[in-house]
C-alpha cells in the first residue's frame, strides 16, 4: 500500500520569510511525487515533480522541493514567501510500475500573514 | 484549470435524487479521473479510466458511476445509494495511461449539496 502524510494541517508564516511544507510518503518501490496547489473553490494545480534524478526539484512560483529517499520526505519550500502563496497544499505518490492511482495527502492550509 | 471543464460549478439535489456532473476534457489526453474531496480528507479516487470505452474502480466507488463513450468526456453519476454525497468533485486528466509519472491537469471542480 501507499500512503502521503502532511503532517501540519496549517503553516503560517511572516512575508519575506521561507516557508516550508512538510510531506512524508512510504511505497513499496520507486515513488513518483508531485506537489499541488489550490485556491479556494478552484481545481488542483501542479507545481512540481520529483520522478527521478536530481534530489532538488524546481517548480512554478519560485517553489522546489527535495527529494529525500532515506527519510522518505518530499518537503516543499520557498525561500521568500508571499501573501499571495496562502492557499492549500497537497503532496501526492505514486509509485514505478504498480496499476495503483495517485494518493493524495490531506493537505496542508498555508496562510501568509502580511 | 484549462482544458478542463466542469459543469455546473454549484449543484443542488434532493434526496433519493441521481444527478449527473459533466467533464469535458480538449487536452487529448488518454486518461481521465474522478476525485472526492472533503474537508481534511484530501482527495479520494472514485472512478478512472484509461481509454475509451474502459474504467476502473478507485478507492470510494460505491454509489457512482461513470461512463467513458468518447475520450474527450468522461461523466460522474451521484446514484442515491451514495449516502454522503455532500462534497467538491473534482475531475482530472493525463496524457498516458501507462505513464504515471505524468502530472494530472484539474478541472475547476463542481460542488454538490444535498438538500
Amino acid at each position: 500500500a501507499q500512503s502521503v502524510a502532511q503532517p501540519e494541517d496549517q503553516v503560517n508564516v511572516a512575508e519575506g520569510n521561507p516557508l516550508t511544507v512538510k510531506c512524508t510518503y512510504s511505497v513499496s518501490g520507486n515513488p513518483y511525487l508531485f506537489w499541488y496547489v489550490q485556491y479556494p473553490n478552484r481545481g488542483l494545480q501542479f507545481l512540481l515533480k520529483y520522478i527521478t534524478g536530481d534530489n532538488l526539484v524546481k517548480g512554478s512560483y519560485g517553489f522546489e522541493a527535495e527529494f529525500n529517499k532515506s527519510q522518505t520526505s518530499f518537503h516543499l519550500k520557498k525561500p521568500s514567501a508571499l501573501v499571495s502563496d496562502s492557499a492549500l497544499y497537497f503532496c501526492a505518490v505514486g509509485v514505478s510500475g504498480s496499476a495503483r492511482q495517485l494518493t493524495f495527502g490531506s493537505g496542508t492550509q498555508l496562510t501568509v500573514l502580511p | 484549470d484549462g482544458g478542463i471543464t466542469q459543469s455546473p460549478k454549484y449543484l443542488f439535489r434532493k434526496e433519493g435524487q441521481n444527478v449527473t456532473l459533466s467533464c469535458e476534457q480538449n487536452l487529448n489526453h488518454d486518461a481521465m479521473y474522478w476525485y472526492r474531496q472533503d474537508p481534511g480528507q484530501g482527495l479520494r479516487l472514485i472512478y478512472y479510466s484509461q481509454i475509451v470505452n474502459d474504467f476502473q474502480k478507485g478507492d470510494i466507488a460505491e454509489g457512482y458511476s461513470v461512463s467513458r463513450e468518447k475520450k474527450e468526456s468522461f461523466p460522474l453519476t451521484v446514484t442515491s445509494a451514495q449516502k454522503n454525497p455532500t462534497a467538491f468533485y473534482l475531475c482530472a486528466s493525463s496524457i498516458g495511461a501507462g505513464q504515471r509519472y505524468n502530472e494530472q491537469f484539474f478541472g475547476p471542480g463542481t460542488r454538490l449539496t444535498v438538500l
